[in-house]
């Protein structure tokens, strides 16, 4: 089936401990996004790829960055989590040109910070 | 500053019996507005959407309201089921060239009571 992946399901990490996480999609879509959610929050936008073009939002930590090597992967790395950065990450998939309504999304990763 | 707001973080309803979610909106900017629903250890999935040139969409059982006027949307569920019980995410969106960003809200845990 066609989906989009996200690797691992649960990371745990320490302070300051860089970690990468990861997604891939067998959809063929060019727009790859990358959500934090905390808990009880709306899942924020940290940015978004357009084909290879990053798109940053504004209000996101320089601590994050993405890498997207090919059009099937897509990589978080988080340089020096904090506590604050304990969180659900999702990944979601597009084909631009389409509606929003058919953005599809990973499980997630789980990420704690000790 | 929250562009979308759920105000009712949960809610308990009766199977069989009508489930109404609420949503309100500050952006007027916005024009296209969706439901996603989310189930423990899954990503959200697509539900239903609204163009803000309708007033109304309907699909099965999920009926959207939207009043423009009040910047405010509905979800109506008739009747629940214990499926339905899930989090549910309002969305919302313009849709235009180069725009390719969802705001969500925090979110409703919906428990349908057998």
């Amino acid at each position: 089936d066609a989906m989009v992946i996200q690797n691992p399901r649960y990371q745990v990490t320490q302070f300051g401990k860089p970690v990468t996480l990861s997604c891939s999609q067998t959809l063929n879509h060019n727009v790859m996004y990358w959500y934090q959610q905390k808990s009880s929050q709306a899942p924020k936008l940290l940015f978004h790829y357009y084909d290879k073009d990053f798109n940053n939002e504004a209000d996101t930590p320089d601590n994050f960055q993405s890498r997207r090597p090919n059009t099937s992967f897509c990589f978080l790395d988080i340089r020096s989590p904090g506590l604050g950065d304990a969180a659900m990450y999702l990944c979601a998939t597009r084909t631009s040109g389409r509606r929003q309504d058919e953005q599809f999304f990973g499980p997630g990763t789980r990420l704690t910070v000790l | 500053d929250q562009q979308v707001k759920q105000n009712s973080p949960s809610l308990s309803v009766q199977e069989g019996r009508i489930s109404i979610l609420n949503c309100d909106y500050t952006n007027s900017m916005f024009d296209y507005f969706l439901w996603y629903k989310k189930y423990p250890a899954e990503g959200p999935t697509f539900l239903i959407s609204i163009s803000s040139i309708k007033d109304k969409n309907e699909d099965g059982r999920f009926t959207v309201f939207l009043n423009k006027s009040a910047k405010h949307l509905s979800l109506h569920i008739v009747p629940s089921q214990p499926g339905d019980s899930a989090v549910y995410f309002c969305a919302a969106t313009w849709e235009g060239f180069g725009n390719e960003k969802l705001t969500f809200g925090t979110g409703t845990r919906l428990t349908i009571i057998p």
